[in-house]
């Protein structure tokens, strides 16, 4: 069955540390996508990143990174010099293929992260 | 390019009463996409609709109901009120290819008293 795993409930760090908030994801799809999203309180779902499975090529934008493991299933996402304003709930969610899943997105149960200054 | 849309942004209601929420999704898209948010149970998916047509439902009752227009604009019904549908609901849009990056709005907050 499809699942989404953020293991780290709450993380918090101090202004300008690096910090990497951990996805792991369960399919028996072999076409599916990944994807980060961040919730400030405002409650909007921001979208921050999409891979599909085909495309393990990490990725860095500015102070943002993505590690895309297949081998053991995991879609970290890392922040480097953590900034106040990241402070939000960062999800991570799975599209798997198939007819009945589109529009469907499987979330994890989020990660808290607070910058403190 | 306008965001997804949703109003009203904050609603109270009273159990057994019904509640209709509306959602405009970007322009050009015409998948509308449903999501309950609540503390204990996380992100659940409702369902999707695609040309004025429900392609995907979740597991929820049947007194969660939506629709789309013609204009791709979409609401979603509760009826009969729980306190349990206390939750933020929130709305996404795409262009309705799987894969496709899917745009959320900012949600409408449902209080049941």
């Amino acid at each position: 069955a499809q699942k989404v795993t953020q293991a780290q409930t709450e993380i918090s760090v101090v202004e300008k540390e690096d910090v990497t908030l951990d996805c792991v994801y369960e399919t028996r799809d072999t076409t599916y996508y990944l994807f980060w999203y961040k919730q400030p309180p405002s409650g909007e779902l921001v979208f921050l990143i999409r891979r599909n499975s085909f495309d393990e090529q990490n990725e860095i934008s500015g102070r943002y990174s993505w590690n895309f493991q297949k081998s053991t299933s995991s879609f970290n996402f890392t922040i480097t010099a953590s900034q106040v304003v990241d402070s939000a709930v960062y999800f991570c969610a799975l599209s798997e293929n198939g007819s009945s899943n589109t529009g469907k997105l499987i979330f994890g149960q989020g990660t808290t992260l607070q910058v403190k200054p | 390019k306008a965001g997804v849309t949703q109003t009203p942004r904050y609603l109270i209601k009273t159990r057994g009463q019904q509640v209709t929420l509306s959602c405009s999704p970007i322009s050009g898209h015409r998948s509308v996409s449903w999501y309950q948010q609540t503390p204990g149970q996380g992100l659940q998916f409702l369902f999707e609709y695609f040309s004025e047509t429900q392609r995907n439902k979740g597991n929820f009752p049947g007194r969660f109901s939506g629709r789309q227009f013609s204009n791709s604009r979409s609401e979603m019904n509760v009826s009969t009120l729980e306190l349990g549908d206390s939750a933020l609901y929130l709305c996404a849009s795409s262009e309705g290819v799987l894969g496709n990056t899917i745009y959320f709005g900012e949600g409408s907050w449902l209080t049941v008293v």
